[in-house]
């Protein structure tokens, strides 16, 4: 069964650094068809994509949070880690972890997604 | 980044009912389309992937198609448990993008 759960704080203050860990369980980092995203949802809004990361490594930011935003991941300790620098309160959101599943042909999806974790930012 | 547009933003309709959502692209992104649903409180679930493919373990009732710019989401006869939001998401691009959702209402 493949899972994955999130992990971080729930309150964090503006300009501060929000450090977020995803720890996935039944499937391996390394598998060459698998990635993880990052996702956020802010309360009552859509879906907003933020970060992927794959076994080679290969990485992707969205366009317009690219200079807030590191993802790295530890194999070997199956999780994945997204830093978020100079926290607003506009950042406040339940922010999910997915598995990406890519096919030979390029195509990919998320499935399935972690249970979310809400951040909240306020002094 | 590549817009997705869906219409309509929200939906009411009774059980039984044959429901249709759209997701527009702002260029063409093959069959690089996937569809979700999410309940209030939960995390999303994909439906649809590959514009068309359905997801194991979910209803027949939901059916996907379209290719290019323009797709739709069918659901050929509402269920209770169907009321949710919907998003579709393209990954043509690296820099994924989801739709702005349709809220699905029992009327």
């Amino acid at each position: 069964q493949v899972t994955l759960k999130e992990s971080g704080p729930v309150l964090v203050k503006p300009t501060e650094t929000l450090t977020l860990t995803c720890t996935v369980s039944g499937f391996s980092l390394s598998n060459a068809r698998m990635g993880v995203s990052w996702i956020r949802q802010p309360p009552g809004k859509a879906l907003e994509w933020l970060a992927h990361i794959f076994s080679n490594d290969e990485k992707s930011y969205s366009t317009s949070l690219k200079s807030r935003l590191t993802i790295s991941k530890d194999t070997s300790k199956s999780q994945v880690v997204l830093t978020m620098t100079n926290m607003d309160p506009v950042d406040t959101a339940t922010y999910y972890c997915a598995r990406i599943r890519r096919t030979v042909a390029g195509t990919w999806w998320f499935d399935p997604w972690g249970q979310g974790t809400l951040v909240t930012v306020s002094s | 980044d590549i817009q997705m547009t869906q219409s309509p933003s929200s939906l009411s309709a009774s059980v039984g009912d044959r429901v249709t959502i759209t997701c527009r692209a702002s260029q063409s992104i093959s069959s690089y389309l996937n569809w979700y649903q999410q309940k209030p409180g939960k995390a999303p679930k994909l439906l649809i992937y590959a514009a068309s493919s359905l997801q194991s373990g979910v209803p027949s009732r939901f059916s996907g198609s379209g290719s290019g710019t323009d797709f739709t989401l069918t659901i050929s006869s509402l269920q209770p448990e169907d009321f949710a939001t919907y998003y579709c998401q393209q990954s043509y691009s690296t820099r994924i993008t989801f739709g702005q959702g349709t809220r699905l209402e029992i009327k």
